[in-house]
């Protein structure tokens, strides 16, 4: 079945420096969707980043992500990790016809000063 | 724009207890999904409803029902709350079920369960 890994547990980073959170998948569908979901503390996730284009880059507030059908990748990357960066990331697969997706298991991010 | 609410905030259950979490949208989309939230195993699906009277399960069923009383609301009944158990269930809506790929699933800020 599909499936969707991303880096596991604590990503730990000191704030400045660049951070990159893995995130692979497996599907046999041909068209898909992908999504950065970010949730603070004690919030609702929110999207972050979306795309359904082979080797086009998505962008917003400072992060970006490229999907790469060729590899089954969607990393997560900031140049520069900022204090408020700091929460919980998760990936998301949309396939096929179906409203469902397919979530990683979530990679906390810690920015330290 | 809209909001997704869900009440109670918290909520502390006895073993054995039903137990009922309510989520309200009014975003006016057809589709709503209830998922639980545990650390470190991600966001796993309950139920989902494509459309008001339609209730679907998803891969983590067992030991729940849900009720879409109408386009807006849905609700989430843990059926007998197990002793000890800890989670977040967290609502969510989308447009609809089969349309554009990049529709977003807009979530609510989640119950958290406490059973003692």
């Amino acid at each position: 079945g599909d499936s969707v890994t991303q880096t596991e547990g604590l990503v730990t980073v000191t704030e400045g420096l660049p951070v990159k959170l893995n995130c692979t998948y497996q599907t046999t569908y041909l068209t898909i969707a992908f999504f950065w979901y970010v949730q603070y503390l004690n919030e609702a996730p929110q999207v972050l980043l979306k795309s359904s284009t082979d080797n086009k880059r998505t962008e917003h507030q400072g992060f970006h992500a490229t999907l790469h059908k060729s590899s089954s990748s969607f990393h997560l990357q900031k140049s520069s990790a900022q204090l408020s960066d700091s929460a919980l990331y998760y990936c998301a697969l949309r396939t096929g016809n179906t409203g469902k997706l397919i979530f990683g298991l979530g990679t906390t991010l810690q920015v330290q000063p | 724009g809209g909001i997704i609410t869900q009440t109670p905030k918290f909520l502390i259950g006895q073993e054995g207890q039903k137990l009922t979490l309510k989520c309200q949208q009014n975003f006016n989309h057809d589709t709503m999904y209830w998922y639980r939230q545990d650390s470190g195993k991600g966001l796993r699906l309950i139920y989902y409803s494509i459309t008001e009277n339609d209730l679907q399960k998803g891969d983590l069923s067992e030991g729940y029902d849900a009720s879409r009383e109408k386009k807006s609301s849905f609700s989430l009944t843990v059926t007998s709350a197990q002793k000890n158990e800890m989670a977040v269930f967290l609502c969510a809506s989308s447009p609809d079920w089969g349309g554009r790929y990049q529709d977003t699933q807009y979530f609510g800020p989640g119950t958290r369960l406490l059973v003692l």
